[in-house]
């Protein structure tokens, strides 16, 4: 079973908007990570907030971390087409050293 | 190019033949893992291993086997493939979790 829960399982925006995507997870955990998977390929490390982390940011990336809630979100500013793509949490557990991802949300930026 | 390289990109074959997938992890990194992706069971962690020995164990059929050589190569093995073993399999490595993976592009197998 999957340890994260992203929120929507779609989303479709247009050019310029922002796109927020939402994490759930279950267990104590060291880190959070946000992946990219453009169709087909290989799955592409964007950012990771450690649990002792709020906010994190990264180009036009912003992350947030609540360990109280036990979620994190993944914000895209001002979204371009070559945005499209799934996008998935990883939690890094406390007791084990591999990640588990979560279903993943497809993100379509319309151009 | 990640610094991940997977073979083959594709793969083809029948039910209950074998097949072997291969990793090379990116330079300096010690771990590699590996994942099974379909689209009705998401990113399933098969298993890890660390400079040269099994770390982890996720859901990973027993019909499937793993192992990482001296130079840190890894290859996974399935056999006695099924139908429902179609499914994109990825492999990654990491110096530590810590500090994220990078993942190779994928081996696509297809069980006809």
């Amino acid at each position: 079973s999957q340890q994260g829960e992203e929120d929507p399982q779609a989303l479709s925006i247009q050019e310029g908007e922002n796109a927020t995507m939402n994490c759930s997870y279950k267990t104590s955990i060291n880190n959070l990570q946000w992946y990219r998977q453009n169709s087909g390929r290989g799955l592409v490390h964007l950012i990771l907030i450690r649990s002792n982390e709020r906010e994190k940011h990264s180009g036009r990336l912003r992350v947030t971390l609540d360990t109280s809630k036990k979620s994190s979100s993944l914000l895209i500013t001002a979204s371009r087409a070559a945005d499209t793509a799934s996008y998935f949490c990883a939690t890094g557990e406390t007791s084990g050293s591999r990640l588990t991802f979560g279903e993943g949300t497809q993100l379509t930026v319309n151009p | 190019d990640s610094g991940v390289t997977q073979t083959p990109k594709h793969l083809i074959t029948a039910t209950g033949q074998r097949v072997t997938l291969r990793c090379s992890p990116r330079s300096g990194d010690l771990s590699v893992y590996w994942y099974q992706q379909s689209l009705d069971q998401g990113l399933q962690f098969l298993i890890q291993y660390y400079n040269g020995e099994e770390r982890a164990k996720g859901n990973i059929l027993e019909r499937f086997s793993a192992q990482q050589f001296p130079d840190l190569h890894s290859e996974l093995n399935l056999s006695s493939l099924e139908l429902g073993d179609s499914a994109l399999y990825f492999c990654a490595s990491s110096v530590v979790p810590a500090y994220g993976y990078t993942f190779g592009s994928g081996t696509r197998l297809t069980v006809v």
